[in-house]
């Protein structure tokens, strides 16, 4: 049951550069998506959010764009830099449609950012 | 800037024994969640708890599983009768509002012999 995909395990960026990572989702009654970053023995830590009734969200170097007719979201982080090299997980819930929010989240994808 | 702390960060326990992980949430939020995440797998929803009351909870939280919030800064999570294959990451998670962020702790890792 693979509601929220990552489909990319890894992803190695020069510092400097812009970081796209991406995420898919099936579940069409999802309203509220996440993105964290997570180090190794670390919880993992909350960078940004976007409602469904958005498309695009900011804040500092990280940018998230959802496409809800794709069921597609994405988050950039511009310029990446090497402290940016962690895991990082899409989550989605439908916390606005009545859910206690309990989040979905996809396999994760490693960040590289290399000096 | 506040956190959610959980204790202890690792747990070693016999097959069958009863384990309790704790953790306090963010003083100022409502929302408390349990999840775990077995080695190589997806971070997994176990339980919500809202008003001193379970809210929603998964497939995997089963009778095995309960969960307390003792006092006011508190927020267990017992598990009785271990078995091998609660091997995992256990993370307890806080947030001020349904459509707010949760915020997770950093975890405890609980190995069942």
């Amino acid at each position: 049951d693979q509601q929220v995909k990552q489909n990319s395990p890894s992803l190695s960026v020069q510092e400097g550069r812009i970081s796209i990572l991406n995420c898919d989702y099936t579940n069409s009654m999802f309203d509220y998506f996440l993105w964290y970053k997570k180090y190794p023995a670390e919880g993992p830590t909350f960078l940004i959010s976007i409602s469904s009734i958005k498309d695009k969200n900011e804040d500092g170097r990280f940018t998230v764009f959802l496409n809800k007719s794709a069921k597609h979201l994405s988050l950039h982080i511009v310029p990446s830099q090497p402290g940016d090299s962690a895991v990082y997980f899409c989550a989605a819930n439908t916390a606005y449609g009545g859910s206690q929010g309990n989040l979905i989240f996809g396999k994760g994808t490693k960040l590289s950012v290399k000096p | 800037e506040p956190e959610v702390t959980q204790t202890p960060s690792h747990q070693v326990t016999q097959m069958g024994q009863e384990v309790i992980l704790r953790c306090v949430p963010i003083s100022n939020h409502l929302y408390f969640y349990w999840y775990r995440q077995i080695l190589g797998q997806k971070v997994e929803f176990l339980v919500s708890f809202y008003n001193n009351e379970i809210s929603e909870k998964s497939e995997i939280f089963d009778d095995q599983f309960s969960v307390e919030r003792p006092d006011g800064s508190n927020f267990t999570l017992k598990i009785r009768s271990t078995k091998l294959e609660d091997s995992a990451m256990y993370f307890c998670a806080s947030s001020a509002g349904r459509e707010q962020p949760q915020h997770f702790g950093d975890g405890t890792r609980l190995s069942i012999l």
